[in-house]
């Protein structure tokens, strides 16, 4: 069974700029969670789609959102970028309820 | 809110020593993760633990959940070069998120 997959893997963008990020969960798997991985603040949780609703959303600005597709794929935008949100993106799925998570490879964002 | 607390937040050891890293956290959950990262990758699932008292082994390490306690404990026994990682701890907060711990940096020193 393939793993979780995310697009891209490494992205380099302007500050103002806009950024869309793609993950595909492993089959069947309907949760899908995202985190922001920087050194200074760990792993922050962004937020939590099932099947394509929000359950929860993290303490990031509005400038971030996402979204969950019927085929259960995510997508996470963020608008405005500033230089504080360069980090790893990481993104989680799992098959029911926030049961045991599995981690993609994660997208590395630098904002310049 | 939910706090997750681990430590150390670094260890230094000798290769064939035992420690423990230590994950507290602030409200009532019975389910905790261990995870393992390697620099620059993502994080590979260790353990499940979903009920008080659970123990679980892979190899040289041993996770452990006291949920009256609010604790659990990821033991390194023998420890070998291999397992130098950053081990993060993660509680289910019951509200469709998972809290991490602030991750313990391992190097095992031959």
């Amino acid at each position: 069974k393939a793993g979780v997959t995310q697009t891209p893997r490494y992205l380099i963008k302007t500050r103002g700029q806009q950024v869309t990020l793609s993950c595909s969960p492993i089959s069947g798997h309907r949760s899908v969670s995202w985190y922001q991985q920087t050194p200074g603040q760990g792993l922050q949780f962004l937020f939590e789609y099932f099947s394509e609703t929000q359950r929860n959303k993290g303490n990031f600005p509005g400038r971030f959102s996402g979204r969950q597709f019927s085929n259960s794929r995510s997508e996470m935008n963020v608008s405005t970028l500033e230089l504080g949100d360069s980090a790893l993106y990481l993104c989680a799925s799992s098959w029911r309820e926030m049961r045991e998570q599995y981690f993609g490879p994660g997208t590395r964002l630098t904002v310049t | 809110e939910l706090k997750v607390e681990q430590n150390p937040l670094f260890l230094s050891m000798q290769e064939g020593k035992n420690y423990t890293i230590y994950c507290n956290y602030s409200t009532t959950s019975d389910r905790l993760y261990w995870y393992r990262q390697d620099p620059g990758k993502s994080l590979e699932s260790l353990f499940v633990l979903l009920s008080n008292g659970a123990v679980k082994q892979e190899g040289r390490l041993m996770a452990s959940l006291d949920t009256k306690a609010r604790l659990s404990t990821l033991h390194i026994t023998a420890a070998v070069h291999d397992l130098s990682a950053t081990y993060f701890c993660a509680v289910d907060s019951g509200t469709y998120k998972y809290i991490f711990g602030t991750g313990t940096r391992l190097k095992v020193l031959a």
